[in-house]
């Protein structure tokens, strides 16, 4: 079957860095997307990897390992608006999103 | 912006009623998408489509339905409202030749008493 795993929750200070990591496993792939949801609010698009590696945007970078089906979202000098959950979802051979159930990052002071 | 809108944030009905949900995108994205979020599961997708008049089922189509009369509104019915059916739903569109990013709705939180 396919499956999305990521971690419920996680908190971090503000100031320092995380991790929030998510394995995969689906009948063929094309790349995995990062989204981020703020409580009551529609998921916005974080970004997107297809090809091994690290792709950085400012703050935040995502990595993907494609032979061992992990993708990682590494979040820098948080902030308190960081706090909110990241959703990993694959896209499988059929161009259709797999989903994970998101994890929940609380930032302290 | 790409603006995609849903009809109600809050919608509260009655066991039994047919309910329907509005998602209207400003973009000419053909691809249009309707989930449901619920605690501790990811989304799960109800129902798509790739053009109008067009409707594919996801994972979990039992007890709605779908409408694409025109490109840019996507409407959700829940044919006889049950109380498992109380959840967020959001609505998604994106372009057919980028299918690499989705925009998503504010979500209409429905329960149903």
């Amino acid at each position: 079957g396919q499956n999305i795993d990521q971690p419920t929750e996680m908190t971090a200070t503000e100031g320092a860095i995380v991790q929030i990591n998510c394995t995969y496993q689906t009948s063929g792939f094309n790349g995995l997307f990062w989204y981020q949801q703020h409580a009551g609010e529609a998921p916005t698009f974080l970004s997107y990897n297809v090809l091994d590696g690290l792709e950085e945007k400012g703050r935040f970078s995502s990595f993907l390992s494609r032979s061992k089906g992990y993708s990682y979202l590494l979040l820098k000098e948080l902030q308190m608006k960081d706090s909110a959950s990241y959703l990993c979802a694959a896209l499988d051979s059929n161009y259709q999103l797999i989903w994970g159930a998101g994890t929940k990052l609380i930032i302290k002071p | 912006d790409v603006k995609v809108t849903q009809s109600s944030r809050y919608l509260v009905k009655r066991t039994g009623e047919k309910v329907f949900l509005e998602c209207v995108q400003d973009m000419d994205h053909e691809n249009m998408f309707w989930y449901r979020q619920d605690p501790g599961l990811g989304l799960r997708l109800i129902y798509f489509s790739y053009d109008v008049k067009m409707k594919e089922k996801g994972d979990i189509p039992e007890g709605y339905s779908v409408s694409r009369e025109k490109k840019e509104r996507f409407s959700l019915i829940l044919e006889s409202a049950s109380t498992n059916q109380t959840s967020m739903y959001l609505c998604a569109s994106s372009l057919q030749s980028d299918i690499t990013e989705a925009f998503f709705g504010q979500g209409t939180r429905l329960t149903v008493v």
